[in-house]
């Protein structure tokens, strides 16, 4: 069974263009969930998408926005970008809401490169 | 407020002695426990899990935590530590009904040889 996917592996950008992640959920799940893991750092909560809504947000200002697709998968985008955003961007996915709390499994991750 | 606390930033340990890492917890409600690992420029693999149910949880590769109530916390242990264990390493803990995971600050596992 394919694990959670992520494209691209790596992204570089500079200051003020916007960038597009992309995320492919296990299949049967139905959550996604995006987090930022800056340098050394912990994971910081970006996101939650659960049968196409957004279901949660973490304290991140709203140039960082995404959306759901019918068949699950997710993007994310980052608009104005700023040096600071850069970081490795790890997707995971879970069986959803519905199942109440499930594990969740990560993605490889994409890192993105502000310059 | 809901938290997690992963006390030690690094722990240093001889191959073939035994490990703890350690994490705290403290939640409104019935924790749902999680430990991650995550290897150099990789994403973050599951390790184990803790719902309900018997307090000692063993995982994969060996991996073990302890679930225990009166102190809130979910240490991970392995009896005999290898050096391919070296990794970054995150507690988490989820909310029932709210599906938002909040993860520790992450715990450096070094293994000697």
């Amino acid at each position: 069974e394919a694990g959670v996917t992520q494209s691209p592996t790596h992204l570089i950008k500079t200051r003020g263009q916007q960038a597009t992640l992309r995320c492919s959920p296990i299949s049967g799940h139905t959550s996604v969930y995006w987090y930022q893991q800056a340098l050394g750092l912990g994971l910081q909560f970006l996101l939650w998408y659960d049968e196409g809504e957004e279901r949660n947000r973490g304290n991140f200002p709203p140039r960082f926005s995404g959306r759901q697709f019918p068949n699950y998968s997710s993007e994310l985008n980052v608009n104005a970008l700023e040096l600071e955003d850069s970081a490795l961007y790890l997707c995971a996915s879970s069986l959803g809401r519905r199942k109440g709390v499930e594990t969740q499994y990560f993605g490889p991750g994409t890192r993105l490169l502000v310059l | 407020a809901q938290s997690v606390a992963q006390p030690e930033d690094q722990v240093n340990v001889a191959e073939g002695n035994p490990l703890t890492v350690k994490c705290t917890y403290s939640v409104s409600g019935n924790p749902y426990l999680f430990w991650y690992v995550q290897y150099p420029n990789r994403g973050l693999q599951f390790l184990l899990k803790y719902i309900t149910g018997d307090n000692l949880v063993k995982g994969s590769y060996g991996f073990e935590a302890e679930f225990n109530k009166s102190q809130t916390s979910f240490h991970l242990k392995k009896p005999s530590a290898l050096v391919s264990d070296s990794a970054l390493y995150f507690c988490a803990v989820g909310i029932d009904n709210f599906n938002k995971f909040y993860f520790g600050s992450g715990t450096k596992l070094n293994v000697k040889p």
